[in-house]
């Protein structure tokens, strides 16, 4: 079973800083399967990133993800009002197996 | 546009089982993809229940593999969850989503649907 890791628990920056969430696994990983998600309170998760890397869907460029391996990152370059939220990584595990990260808060400074 | 609606008891008995449907609309069930639920207990994290393919075969969490039952009913573009002898600490608020071929990520979710467990 592959555990993911998310650090730190909670965030805590003002609108305008530059967020820097980790993912972390147990084991490697594909590249492919690694997805970011945004929740709000009170909303189901939006899908943010796929494939480590690659933005959904009318997701705005100041949302961006990279790594490989055991390691990933989403990174939020100017934090704007409404991305004061949780975010979840998730993983897919021998392909048809997924598992999510335990998230992180990212909260107004 | 893709949208989901989960539907069903909001209150369910000790013991009992648990079953919740999802009406798909915008996008039909028997084009592709896999279908899927997933639990957020409060205050908590998400959980993968499972998906289930539009032939109908399923793919379930092997912590909820005994009891979890996934279905899909092309003819109604839905799909259903059962999980049978609930407990406390199968309360969550339970969301249906549409689940990508290969890559195994939620691209569309419903908006969720609270369930309690008591008697």
């Amino acid at each position: 079973e592959i555990v993911l890791t998310q650090s730190p628990g909670t965030l805590s920056l003002s609108p305008g800083e530059r967020a820097t969430l980790s993912c972390r696994a147990s084991r490697s990983v594909a590249d492919s399967y690694l997805a970011w998600y945004q929740q709000k309170p009170g909303q189901a998760p939006r899908l943010l990133i796929y494939g480590a890397s690659t933005r959904a869907t009318g997701i705005p460029d100041r949302f961006s993800g990279s790594g490989s391996g055991t390691d990933f990152t989403l990174t939020i370059s100017r934090l704007e009002p409404e991305d004061f939220a949780v975010y979840y990584c998730q993983e897919n595990v021998n392909s048809r197996e997924i598992t999510f990260g335990p998230g992180t808060k990212v909260d107004i400074k | 546009q893709v949208h989901l609606q989960e539907s069903g008891p909001g209150l369910v008995k000790p013991s009992e089982t648990l079953s919740l449907t999802c009406t798909v609309s915008g996008y039909s069930i028997s084009s592709g993809y896999y279908w899927g639920w997933i639990r957020q207990s409060p205050g908590k994290g998400l959980e993968w229940i499972g998906f289930v393919y539009r032939s109908g075969n399923p793919y379930y969490n092997p912590s909820l593999k005994s009891r979890v039952t996934i279905s899909v009913d092309t003819s109604k573009n839905q799909f259903s969850l059962r999980l049978s002898s609930v407990t406390a600490a199968d309360a969550a608020v339970y969301y249906c989503a549409r689940v990508t071929y290969g890559d195994y990520y939620f691209d569309y979710w419903g908006q969720g649907s609270l369930v309690t467990v008591s008697s």
